[in-house]
């Protein structure tokens, strides 16, 4: 059974890196498009970027995200990690981390976990 | 970037009647189209890719239609359980873009 969690401070200061790390159980990390996804209170999703591993690793971020987005990852620990430079009270969200196939939708999710950006 | 523009916003709908959802993109996305229900404080779930494919265990009530920009989610008969916010998400080119969501409410 698949099965992501995030994890990582609730809070965050303005102009600080929010740091997250999702943890991944029941599949390897290899072949598949790990990505990271915020929903701002009571507003819509937004896709922030993925990471692809095959031997290699690819990434790909929100062109709107991408002068302050990294996405890693670390195969030995089945864990994938989002670092948000120079955040605002715009970066406070729930963020999620998801699952996609090639060429496919974003068949599992992890339950989300929020982030307030705040001094 | 694709964007997703859903209609309508909110749909007010009684227990066991129809309900219609559209998505339309800014340009074509092929067939590379996805569904999803989202209840509060919850995360999304998947309901249908491929524009018109059930993901796995979701019920017969719930289809898909539509290619290129126009896309259609048909809930045949409302059970309590289907009143959420429905999200639609484009996956044709490298920049993912969502709705912005339509909201089914009891009527």
């Amino acid at each position: 059974q698949v099965q992501l969690q995030e994890s990582g401070p609730g809070l965050v200061k303005p102009s600080e890196t929010l740091s997250l790390t999702c943890t991944v159980s029941g599949v390897s990390m290899s072949s598949y498009y790990w990505s990271w996804i915020r929903q701002s209170p009571g507003k819509g999703l937004e896709w922030i970027g993925y990471i692809f591993y095959s031997g290699s690793t690819i990434t790909n971020y929100n062109p709107s995200l991408k002068s302050r987005v990294t996405i890693s990852l670390d195969t030995s620990n089945n864990q994938f990690s989002l670092r948000l430079a120079s955040v605002t009270a715009a970066d406070t969200a729930v963020y999620y981390c998801a699952r996609a196939q090639s060429g496919s939708a974003f068949e599992y999710w992890g339950q989300g976990t929020l982030v307030t950006v705040s001094s | 970037e694709i964007v997703m523009t859903q209609s309508p916003a909110t749909l007010s709908v009684s227990p066991g009647e129809r309900a219609t959802l559209s998505c339309r993109a800014s340009q074509s996305v092929s067939i590379n189209l996805a569904w999803y229900q989202q209840k509060p404080g919850q995360a999304p779930r998947l309901l249908i890719y491929g524009a018109s494919t059930r993901a796995t265990g979701i019920p017969a009530r719930f289809s898909g239609s539509g290619s290129g920009t126009e896309f259609t989610l048909t809930i045949s008969s409302l059970q309590s359980e289907d009143f959420a916010v429905y999200y639609c998400q484009q996956y044709n080119n490298w920049l993912w873009t969502f709705g912005q969501g339509t909201k089914v409410e009891i009527k």
